[in-house]
């Protein structure tokens, strides 16, 4: 199964400032996913990253908070903006392997004061 | 209503037990069901995947989905310590790409 690799693993970010979170992938896909996963709560999707498109968001998640960039089929990042402590949690990247199998990354946990 | 409805626990038990972690969906549409396994500090691993209703084993895991009752359950044989996760259900519609998990199960096994 492919190997994911994420960064950075964890930061304390002040509130108002943007953090971008790289993941790393050692086989080409075509789609890639973040996810964002709040204490207590269930993963939820943010958006679709394909190479060479927008990214897809979720209801609840725009482009101008959580930009997101596909430059080639191995790597994508994930943009949290202008954040808030409400932003604290853990992000992150995800690729679909065969059928219905999903790979994750250690994730990027988050923590805005 | 939450589309997957996932008791979070936390779930405690001794070593050796039979354990059960249930989840419930809304969503007529759901195929495809997963179970995965978020060690602390990591991402979640695939443990068992299963399609439409029916049972599915693997080792000392069973996996079972009533898609009649719109009901899974993934049962652990014998635990170990090393069991000792949070237990994520997952499931996806017919061609969709995105999963919807349950809140997850925290489980500790007590040796």
């Amino acid at each position: 199964s492919a190997v994911i690799s994420q960064k950075p693993s964890r930061d304390i970010c002040q509130r108002g400032t943007s953090l971008t979170i790289q993941c790393q992938v050692d086989s080409q896909v075509t789609m890639m996913f973040w996810y964002r996963q709040q204490p207590g709560q269930s993963l939820t999707l943010i958006a679709t990253a394909n190479q060479g498109s927008e990214a897809t968001y979720e209801s609840g998640f725009v482009i101008d908070k959580f930009p997101i960039s596909r430059p080639n089929l191995t790597f994508s990042t994930l943009t949290v903006s202008n954040m808030s402590p409400e932003d604290s949690s853990i992000y992150l990247c995800s690729v679909k392997q065969g059928a219905h199998g999903y790979t994750f990354g250690s994730g990027t946990r988050l923590t805005v004061v | 209503q939450k589309e997957v409805e996932q008791d979070p626990g936390p779930l405690s038990v001794p070593e050796g037990a039979i354990v059960s972690l249930n989840c419930t969906y809304s969503n007529s549409a759901f195929q495809y069901f997963m179970w995965y396994r978020q060690y602390s500090r990591k991402g979640p691993e695939l443990l068992m995947y299963t399609y439409s209703s029916g049972n599915k084993e693997d080792g000392r895991f069973t996996a079972q989905v009533d898609k009649s009752s719109k009901y899974i359950s993934l049962f652990i044989r014998d635990s170990q310590p090393s069991d000792s996760a949070t237990y994520l259900c997952a499931m996806s519609a017919q061609g969709a790409q995105k999963l919807v998990f349950g809140q997850g199960t925290r489980l500790t096994i007590n040796p």
